[in-house]
Parts: structure tokens; C-alpha cells; sequence
């Protein structure tokens, strides 16, 4: 199953919405998860289950979508969400993420 | 504190083997599926494969671009997971990530990561 993501890239101001897309390839239900990676960092999980958030992550982050079309949005952009953002499917047994959108602030 | 440690990257001859290791803390290991995924510099991300728990029979897969060429093993004793890469070509120059798989109910995700080991393939 294969997960299309975009855009791969954005610019966007200190308070905008943004919202970044999935594409799945088939019904994968609600088996998305969202990342978070900065810089020479490792992947920090921000939403599982498509809209669940994971703890510690701030509230501005959200996720939304089932079957084969999901959303992040971060609401009120702040300067340290400027990172890379990936989702990633977790149906089926070959797991795969999308092809990831960096956000520029 | 749950944590993950890669170890084992470094500059390597394209057309050799390498073992990458993964040391866990914190967490029950030998419960938990380990997967591997890597990172080209610049590039997204890239799910390689996994291992599952005994009680799952360590039972392996691995993404269709690189089945033939990778093993991913465990040692739970020693709390450590391998990835074992054969014939090994510059465009597996990475950064290798080991993440543990959480499981609640019906849904899983990739909880904690290991900070990434660099492997390097060159002549």
C-alpha cells in the first residue's frame, strides 16, 4: 500500500493554518500515523490512529481522515514546527510511509 | 527511560556485508516487533523490514525492494535487534533507524526511535 503525500514542501507564517495531505492507495481504515522530524533528529510520533494525539504533543496538532484520505493540520504555526512531516500507514504488513512535506516558516 | 541505540554504521566498499545492532532499555523488548527504516541524506523515509516478538514466532518481513538482501534478527537475552545487510550498493547510503512498534488494539505505531546510525557505501 502505498501513501501519497503533499505538497512536499510549503512556506507559511507564524499563526497560519497548514494542512498537509495523504493519499493511500486503498482503504487502509483508520491506520495512519504522523511524524514529526527536525533536522538530524530521529522521526517524533505527533498523531496515531489518524486523529489521536499523542501525548505531550501540543494541541494545535491535529489529524483527521478515514479510508483512504487523511489531514495534519497544525493550527497557529509557531517557529519550532518548522520541520519535515511524514505520515505513515500501518495496515497490512508492508509498512510505508509518504514521501514526507517540509514546512518552512 | 525507554530508549533505542543503533550501532554498527560506518564507510563501507559497495559489494560487502554489514550488521547493524540495536540495543533497547526501558521497555519490555522481548515483547516487541523492532523495525527498521532508513534515510538518504535529503530523502524520506524508508520502511526496511521487521521482527516480531517470540509469541509471534520472530516472524520477519521486508519491503519488496530489498527482500534477498537483508536479515533482521534478534537476540532477546541481550536486548538487542540486528539488520544485516548483504551486497551492499552506494545508494544504500543511509541513515538506519530501529523503532519499536506499539501495539493498542487495533492500531500500532513506530514508539521510540534510536537516534540513526550512518552507513556509508563507497569506494
Amino acid at each position: 500500500i502505498q501513501m501519497t503525500q503533499s505538497p512536499s514542501s510549503l512556506s507559511a507564517s507564524i499563526g497560519d493554518r497548514v494542512t498537509i495531505t495523504c493519499r493511500a492507495s486503498q482503504s487502509i481504515l483508520k491506520d495512519v500515523n504522523w511524524y514529526q522530524q527536525k533536522p538530524g533528529k530521529a522521526p517524533k510520533l505527533l498523531i496515531y490512529a489518524a486523529s489521536s494525539l499523542q501525548s505531550g504533543v501540543p494541541s494545535r496538532f491535529s489529524g483527521s481522515g478515514s479510508g483512504a484520505d487523511f489531514t495534519l493540520t497544525i493550527a497557529n504555526l509557531q517557529p519550532e514546527d518548522s520541520a519535515s512531516y511524514y505520515c505513515q500507514q500501518s495496515y497490512g504488513t508492508l509498512l510505508a510511509f509518504g514521501g514526507g512535506t517540509k514546512v518552512e516558516i | 527511560e525507554v530508549q533505542l541505540v543503533e550501532s554498527g554504521g560506518g564507510l563501507v566498499q559497495p559489494g560487502v556485508s554489514l550488521k547493524l545492532s540495536c540495543a533497547a532499555s526501558g521497555f519490555t523488548f522481548d515483547e516487541s516487533a523492532i523495525h527498521w527504516v532508513r534515510q538518504a541524506s535529503g530523502q524520506g523515509l524508508e520502511w526496511i523490514g521487521r521482527i516480531r516478538s517470540r509469541s509471534d514466532n520472530y516472524a520477519t518481513a521486508y519491503a519488496e525492494s530489498l527482500r534477498g538482501r537483508v536479515t533482521i534478527s534478534r537476540d532477546d537475552s541481550k536486548n538487542t535487534a540486528y539488520l544485516q545487510m548483504n551486497s551492499l550498493r552506494t545508494e544504500d547510503t543511509a541513515t538506519y533507524y530501529c523503532t519499536s512498534l506499539v501495539v493498542r488494539g487495533n492500531f500500532n505505531w513506530f514508539d521510540p526511535w534510536g537516534q540513526g546510525t550512518l552507513v556509508t557505501v563507497s569506494s
